[in-house]
């Protein structure tokens, strides 16, 4: 089974500044995809970045971008030019890549980000 | 819109009583799954479908359970609420190897 580790509970951070969020994760697979989701106090779950294991380019959309370190099992989230916006919580999640659709999504605990003037 | 529909946004419930949370996609998505989330404790995965009349059971299925008729809906049944249940419920699914979609959650409360 896997196993998603988030240490850290809740950060801040100012705004226009730079935040990394950790997540460690454990499996024996070796083919799998890596999610971070952002949860904002609206409830809604979105999507917020994609790696798949294989590819060994970090990821970036806009202002988020990942350091995917496959053999230490790290896939942190950078956030830079934090905006007002950004607060909410973070999950980072794991699934793996199978060739049909029976793939199961297991989170972290979250990490709560709230990003102050 | 396409999207995850779910009904309804907040629910509360006495001890013992019976309701279903409905979930509906417009995706032709094969896989559904059912997730409740809790504080410090992400989001859990209750029971899911990889496809019409074919159901399993996740992390946290006693307590619940779910039926996939069509492609389109997946419900969720709470036979006799207990205030474990008391959660955010949120279903989901996906259609190929991008990101799973999710509804916007039903807040339930049982007392």
């Amino acid at each position: 089974a896997q196993t998603v580790t988030q240490s850290q509970p809740e950060m801040s951070v100012q705004e226009a500044e730079t935040v990394t969020l950790s997540c460690t994760y454990d499996t024996s697979e070796s083919n799998y995809y890596l999610f971070w989701y952002k949860q904002p106090p609206s409830r809604q779950m979105i999507l917020v970045i994609r790696q798949e294991a294989y590819k060994q380019q970090n990821a970036t959309e806009n202002r988020f971008s990942v350091n995917f370190q496959k053999a230490a099992k790290s896939f942190s989230l950078k956030i830079s030019d934090s905006q007002l916006g950004d607060t909410a919580m973070y999950f980072c999640a794991f699934m793996k890549r199978n060739t049909g659709t029976a793939s199961k999504l297991t989170f972290g605990t979250g990490t709560r980000l709230q990003v102050t003037l | 819109n396409a999207g995850v529909t779910q009904t309804p946004k907040f629910q509360v419930l006495k001890t013992g009583q019976s309701m279903t949370l409905q979930c509906a996609q417009d995706m032709n998505h094969e896989y559904m799954s059912w997730y409740r989330q809790d504080p410090g404790m992400g989001l859990r995965l209750i029971h899911y479908s990889v496809g019409a009349g074919i159901t399993d059971q996740g992390e946290v299925p006693n307590g619940y359970n779910v039926s996939r008729s069509t492609t389109e809906d997946f419900p969720l049944r709470l036979l006799s609420a207990a205030p474990s249940q008391t959660s955010v419920y949120f279903c989901a699914s996906r259609g190929g190897v991008e990101g799973y979609t999710f509804g916007s959650g039903t807040r339930l409360t049982v007392v």
